[in-house]
């Protein structure tokens, strides 16, 4: 079993739609939980932190669902310039080093 | 502020040969980090420097791959011999703690190992 598993996609959207990715972890014992969004042949780029209680930044909501193990990405009235794929991540606790643990990522298009 | 800055952007070498990659983190990071994406899966920690000590080199696959960070500023990442399996994009990070979050990502090295 994956240690973050995403939903591949690709999700195709239309502009202003809503779309939502879900993402599990398999290691109770991670620590920190993350959203990074990869544009085609570029690095990733932090989105946004996720924490326990939810938190929304703009357009963006993420949600943290510790006893299911369970990360969300919501996005509201999607632009074309949300076109990439977006990374579910967690640091684990109790590692040596601080190793962030990728999903391979789940791909959104939004088209006009 | 100048971001994370890696050399070369591309590189192909033939099989059996030996290849280096840099990274320059961003200057005072003292925690510098070393990622790699193979065709197809996803993005996989390779090592951690806190300066110039190495605090984590479990995902190194195997003993063709070695990190440096001499003085603890830049870094290099050597792979030798390269295998056809090597290939893929290698990403360095940096951030100036180490809890996890605040990373800054280079760009990346795509490396076709034929």
């Amino acid at each position: 079993r994956k240690e973050v598993e995403q939903d591949p996609g690709p999700f195709n959207v239309p502009e202003g739609a809503t779309v939502a990715f879900n993402c599990t972890y398999s290691n109770s014992a991670s620590q920190s939980f993350f959203w990074y969004r990869q544009d085609c042949r570029k690095e990733p780029k932090l989105l946004m932190s996720v924490y326990s209680s939810g938190n929304e930044d703009g357009r963006f909501t993420a949600q943290l669902n510790r006893a299911s193990q369970y990360i969300s990405l919501l996005i509201r009235d999607s632009k074309l310039s949300d076109s990439a794929t977006y990374l579910c991540v967690v640091n684990i606790k109790g590692q040596a080093g601080t190793a962030l643990i990728f999903g391979k990522g789940t791909t959104l298009s939004v088209s006009s | 502020e100048a971001g994370v800055t890696q050399f070369p952007s591309h590189s192909v070498i033939e099989k059996g040969q030996t290849v280096t990659l840099r990274c320059d983190p961003i200057s005072g990071h003292d925690n510098l980090y070393w990622y790699r994406r193979v065709m197809g899966k996803e993005i996989k920690f390779l090592l951690h420097f806190v300066k110039e000590s190495k605090q984590d080199e479990s995902g190194m696959p195997n003993n063709r791959f070695l990190a440096e960070r001499t003085g603890g500023t830049y870094s290099t990442l050597k792979v030798q011999p390269a295998e056809l399996e090597d290939s893929g994009v290698y990403f360095c990070a940096s951030s100036q703690v180490s809890d996890g979050g605040g990373y800054t990502f280079g760009s990346g090295t795509r490396l076709t190992v034929v």
